[in-house]
């Protein structure tokens, strides 16, 4: 149980177009979903709180109109990265939090979005 | 503000020895600390957590201890294997100003390696 899946698992895409990563939370039901940015050797950065059927919450120096955030079902939460440059290429992983459950996130295996 | 800090970021041990990874927290109202093994590419997994309530957990050859006062957790893997050579994370519970809510906010990492 708790199986969150990420799709696509990687991308290449040129600069300027925009890229949408999707997240989804396949056998239980996520009111909060989390989305991070892993650069190389670093760790783990919160982007953004998801949740269902209202705004995301954003990390202090994130762009919310670069990187759209909807949560519009309980198991799908989808990052779209808009007018991609080179310096967004990263590791993009989210995670799930099951409803009227504890702390305990649950990890998709993440997107690498590399953009030429 | 919110601050999980970590160390060392490199650990080196001869195998059958045993590791010790340090955090420390800034916020006092965190009462969720889980720990995340990393290998290259993949997904955070989490490999033991505590909360604020215990003072020390352990699974097999893991075990984390807590000291609330101080606010410092640290990770104690014994009799290591080559397997056990990974990222290390610690992690902690942030809650919203005036919300149950909670995200979790990520050390910097350890690279463990385990010397034959």
């Amino acid at each position: 149980g708790a199986v969150v899946s990420q799709h696509p698992s990687w991308v290449i895409c040129k600069s300027g177009t925009s890229v949408k990563i999707e997240c989804r939370s396949l056998d239980f039901q996520a009111t909060t979903m989390f989305w991070y940015r892993q650069f190389p050797k670093q760790s783990l950065m919160l982007m953004a709180t998801s949740n269902e059927g209202s705004k995301a919450t954003y990390e202090q120096g994130v762009e919310k109109d670069k990187f759209l955030i909807n949560h519009a079902s309980l198991t799908l939460s989808t990052l779209t990265v808009t007018s991609a440059h080179p310096e967004d290429s990263s590791f993009y992983i989210c995670s799930a939090r099951v409803a009227g459950g504890r702390n305990e996130q649950f990890f998709g295996p993440g997107t690498r979005l590399t953009v030429l | 503000g919110e601050n999980v800090e970590q160390h060392p970021s490199t650990l080196s041990v001869q195998e059958g020895d045993s590791a010790v990874i340090k955090c420390t927290y800034s916020d006092s109202a965190s009462n969720y600390f889980p720990w995340y093994k990393q290998e290259l590419g993949k997904r955070p997994q989490l490999i033991i957590d505590i909360r604020s309530n215990v003072g020390e957990k352990k699974d097999q050859r893991i075990a984390v201890t807590l000291n609330k006062t101080a606010k410092h957790f640290s990770l104690h893997i014994t009799e290591t294997q080559p397997e056990d050579s990974a990222v290390y994370f610690c992690a902690a519970s942030i809650r919203w100003p005036g919300s149950s809510a909670s995200k979790i906010i990520f050390g910097s990492g350890t690279r463990l390696s385990i010397r034959p």
